[in-house]
């Protein structure tokens, strides 16, 4: 089945570590991707993940990736007022018959100056 | 600026009426999705083009919608009778097909209220 799920809502202050977690459905090949949007906006691409990988790095950005628990997570160090947005987790099948992403209900992270 | 653009930004309409959406994807882009987002919710699937060629159209995609593409490069949806729940936002993204990763970039949507 093609379930992407995420929890509601995360609070942190700013300067701190900010951890977003998604679970996804699919088994075969998969990339992951993590997206941004501000009140009213499109979505702002952040960073993707194949599923043969375990962490990818990207400036203040962490992805890390559990195959076996099909779980993913993006970690944002040194939180700013600024990250405050809804953050996307979508999975797209590589490979299969469709190039559709599907997207999990979004996380809400508010920072706290 | 060179990436996806999309017009009206928002659009009111009254129910029964027919509405019209144009997405200009980033201009190397074959490939161009429609994606439809509710309030509080993720995005979902609408349909997607390769070229000028409708691939996929999602179960949402109901007879009243209409997509097309039909010189490889802009898009319109065209939303016919209207009725109160087609309310959301309509987000377009293209990206360039054949990489394996495939990232696909997001206009900033155009935003219907069907009153």
């Amino acid at each position: 089945g093609e379930d992407v799920e995420q929890s509601l809502f995360l609070s942190v202050r700013e300067g701190d570590s900010s951890v977003i977690n998604c679970t996804y459905t699919d088994s075969s090949s998969t990339y992951l991707y993590w997206y941004k949007q501000e009140p009213g906006a499109g979505l702002q691409l952040l960073t993707y993940i194949f599923s043969n990988m375990d962490m990818k790095q990207d400036q203040r950005l962490t992805v890390l990736l559990n195959k076996k628990d099909k779980h993913l997570s993006l970690r944002i160090a040194d939180t700013q007022t600024g990250d405050s947005a809804i953050y996307f987790c979508a999975e797209r099948n590589y490979g299969g018959a469709t190039n559709k992403l599907i997207f999990g209900t979004g996380t809400l992270l508010a920072v706290q100056p | 600026d060179t990436g996806v653009s999309q017009d009206p930004r928002h659009k009111i309409t009254k129910r029964g009426q027919n509405v019209t959406f144009r997405c200009d994807p980033i201009s190397e882009h074959n490939r161009l999705y429609w994606y439809r987002q509710t309030l509080g919710q993720g995005p979902e699937f609408l349909t997607y083009f390769q070229n000028e060629a409708q691939l996929e159209k999602s179960r949402l995609l109901s007879d009243r919608f209409s997509a097309e593409r039909p010189k490889g490069s802009f898009s319109t949806l065209e939303i016919q009778r209207t009725e109160q729940g087609d309310s959301a936002m309509y987000l377009c993204a293209s990206s360039s097909g054949g990489r394996p990763q495939e990232t696909q970039y997001f206009g900033p949507g155009t935003r219907l209220l069907v009153l």
